[in-house]
């Protein structure tokens, strides 16, 4: 069965460092999406990308998180410098459907713990 | 704004019961809802998507039903097992704009004791 890949699954790190996390949607997926889940809490979208280009990006913390899906294939969400409140664990979700009729397929996450 | 709640929070039960989870959302022009599935740090997986023009789904012992225009859907498992104890969110995808957002609950967490 097909799956969304996401690495790494675990990252510690001290605040004000640099970190980064890659997606790798189904194959043939369009659209995919960064949710960032604080624990007790559910997913909450950051940026949502329609091949390469981004659809959403109102709730991505931009001084400091970018991402990127070059050639519309795999992604890299990137959060500089990481603070305190970052800890949580990063969802990568896809659809094959642009309208978002379709089911999403989420990815076994990665859990960031800054110190 | 879309906001989803669930009730409850956590839920405990024996195995065998028969359970409700309730999920409700204050913007009833939804485009479809999930409710999703998700183990104790892991990811997230889809148990049913019902699109807006629809009642109910069923997969197994999982049964949803969506009553949009009161902005209320439920997910009934049957027959309750130990492998169920899992956290349960809901969540539904606006209907309006070009990007279909979907709005998360804070999920129930269910215990299923043997």
């Amino acid at each position: 069965e097909a799956e969304v890949a996401q690495s790494p699954r675990y990252k510690i790190t001290e605040k004000s460092q640099a970190v980064a996390f890659w997606c790798d949607p189904i194959s043939g997926h369009a659209t995919l999406y960064w949710y960032r889940q604080i624990l007790g809490q559910g997913p909450e979208l950051l940026v949502q990308f329609q091949d390469e280009s981004v659809v959403d990006d109102s709730q991505l913390p931009k001084d400091r998180f970018s991402a990127e899906r070059l050639k519309g294939v795999d992604s890299t969400l990137k959060i500089q410098p990481a603070e305190l409140g970052d800890s949580a664990m990063y969802l990568c979700a896809s659809s094959p459907s642009r309208s978002g009729a379709n089911v999403l397929t989420f990815g076994a996450g990665s859990r960031l713990t800054v110190l | 704004k879309q906001e989803v709640t669930q009730i409850p929070a956590a839920l405990s039960v024996p195995e065998g019961e028969n359970l409700v989870l309730n999920c409700s959302f204050t913007d009833s022009a939804i485009y479809n809802l999930q409710w999703f599935r998700q183990d104790p740090g892991k990811g997230l997986t889809s148990l049913l998507l019902i699109q807006s023009s629809q009642r109910e789904q069923t997969s197994g012992r999982l049964n949803a039903s969506l009553d949009k225009s009161s902005g209320r859907s439920t997910l009934y498992i049957a027959a309750s097992q130990p492998g169920d104890s899992a956290t349960y969110l809901c969540a539904v995808r606006g209907s309006g704009g070009s990007n279909y957002k979907l709005t998360f609950g804070k999920g129930t967490l269910l215990t299923v004791n043997p």
